[in-house]
């Protein structure tokens, strides 16, 4: 059974850049065709998607983080990864990873994420 | 940006009795449409996709109808584990951009 770990820093100060793992076991992030994903969940605005990745390097990213977001993949350590850049208090929130049901039709798109990490909080604050 | 409006906010049901939610699009998603059910201090899980197709170990007392833009979770019989939060989320957009809705919390009555 795939399990997804996330690690990075707790506490970060406005205008550093956010860099997250997502350690993954029980299975291979380049079998099976997946795409591995990060989403964030704000205390009141709710679930948002980041962006997902195939193993291949293939990326696709929310517009309203392109330009500041960066994903990557590290087969050997069998992680990927996000980093987000400049980032301020409105970057404050728990940050998943997950991996991504391959869908129907368009290669790279997906159907539903399953399953999650566990989440990690990130705090920004000066 | 697609918006995803959930109904209602928050839904009181007694144990054993069946609840209804609901998640509107504001365009055609035609079947492109997940269910997750989040618990306090968890991530959310993966309960249907495809609008009804549960995904794996997720029991049969869940079930997702709809289509275009009116879609509803029906839990049959409500255990005290189903009590939770619930979201949509379409993945109808291309390229990617998928959006939530804001989520229904299921309270014991």
């Amino acid at each position: 059974q795939v399990q997804l770990q996330e690690s990075g820093p707790g506490l970060m100060k406005p205008s550093q850049t956010l860099s997250l793992t997502c350690t993954v076991s029980g299975g291979s992030i380049s079998s099976g065709g997946y795409y591995w994903s990060w989403l964030r969940q704000h205390p009141v605005k709710g679930l948002e998607w980041i962006g997902y990745m195939s193993y291949s390097g293939t990326t696709f990213y929310s517009p309203s983080l392109k330009g500041r977001v960066t994903m990557s993949t590290d087969m050997s350590q069998n992680q990927f990864s996000l980093m987000l850049s400049s980032v301020t208090a409105a970057d404050t929130a728990v940050y998943y990873c997950a991996r991504a049901r391959p869908g129907a039709g368009i290669v790279g798109a997906t159907s539903g994420f399953d399953p999650w990490g566990q989440g990690t909080l990130v705090t920004v604050s000066s | 940006e697609i918006v995803m409006t959930q109904s209602p906010a928050t839904l009181s049901v007694s144990p054993g009795e069946r609840a209804t939610l609901s998640c509107r699009a504001s365009q055609s998603l035609s079947s492109n449409l997940a269910w997750y059910q989040q618990k306090p201090g968890q991530a959310p899980r993966l309960l249907i996709y495809d609008a009804s197709t549960r995904a794996t170990g997720i029991p049969a007392r869940f079930s997702g109808s709809g289509s275009g833009t009116e879609f509803t979770l029906t839990i049959s019989s409500l255990q005290s584990e189903d009590f939770a939060i619930y979201y949509c989320q379409q993945y109808n957009t291309w390229p990617p951009m998928y959006t939530f809705g804001q989520g229904t919390k299921l309270e014991i009555k």
